[in-house]
């Protein structure tokens, strides 16, 4: 599947709680994303970090954090403050090369979240 | 405003017609232009992509052209055919050295058998 998982598949979260998103890539890329998809929508980033241990935040970055303590992973959480998280969320890992921006990005599968 | 606009939403096409994608973007300093296709229920997908040293780029009965003077980027489509049937985006890079990559909003493309 790419090398880049996503987990859990589905997920439910209740009123006030935090719940975290996994991503995992084996394909030594050095730059990960986290995208929210909502139904007929494109995607929306969320975060994007280009190497451990710094993020920058993208377009909808408010009710949600991230950490990048290691190059293979990039896991979001989505916090109480997020007032609206039913959506699919994307994460995606693409190559920074020396010189040129932009790469081909590789996405997991998704997670699908809903508030029960 | 948006930094990449993608039209139409929704096209439908017979076929063996041509299909036709347009993004504009904002950032003059945008230099890489993806497109992904992305089939109900999967994952996005890299079809194509082009960056700015380059005015049109060819793989197959995918096509991508680019305008940097007028910021806009289209995606051609031709002979299509049914399994062509997904919602399209185009991206681009927000700005100058950064990976910072915006999508358009998608476009469903249907082509009728």
């Amino acid at each position: 599947d790419g090398g880049i998982t996503q987990s859990p598949k589905y997920l439910f979260r209740k009123e006030g709680q935090n719940v975290t998103l996994s991503c995992e890539q084996n394909l030594n890329h050095d730059a990960m994303y986290w995208y929210r998809q909502d139904p007929g929508q494109g995607l929306r980033l969320i975060y994007y970090s280009q190497i451990v241990n710094d993020f920058q935040k993208g377009d909808i970055a408010e009710g949600y954090s991230v950490s990048r303590e290691k190059k293979e992973s990039f896991p979001l959480t989505v916090t109480s403050a997020q007032k609206n998280p039913t959506a699919f969320y994307l994460c995606a890992s693409s190559l920074v090369r020396s010189g040129r921006w932009g790469d081909i990005q590789y996405f997991g599968a998704g997670t699908r979240l809903s508030v029960l | 405003g948006e930094n990449v606009e993608q039209h139409p939403s929704t096209l439908s096409v017979q076929e063996g017609d041509s299909a036709v994608i347009k993004c504009t973007y904002s950032d003059s300093a945008s230099n890489y232009f993806p497109w992904y296709k992305q089939e109900l229920g999967k994952r996005p997908q890299l079809i194509i992509d082009i960056r700015s040293n380059v005015g049109e780029k060819k793989d197959q009965r995918i096509a991508v052209t680019l305008n940097k003077t007028a910021k806009h980027f289209s995606l051609h489509i031709t002979e299509t055919q049914p399994e062509d049937s997904a919602v399209y985006f185009c991206a681009a890079i927000l700005g100058y050295a950064t990976d910072d990559m915006r999508f358009g909003a998608g476009t469903r493309l249907t082509v009728k058998p």
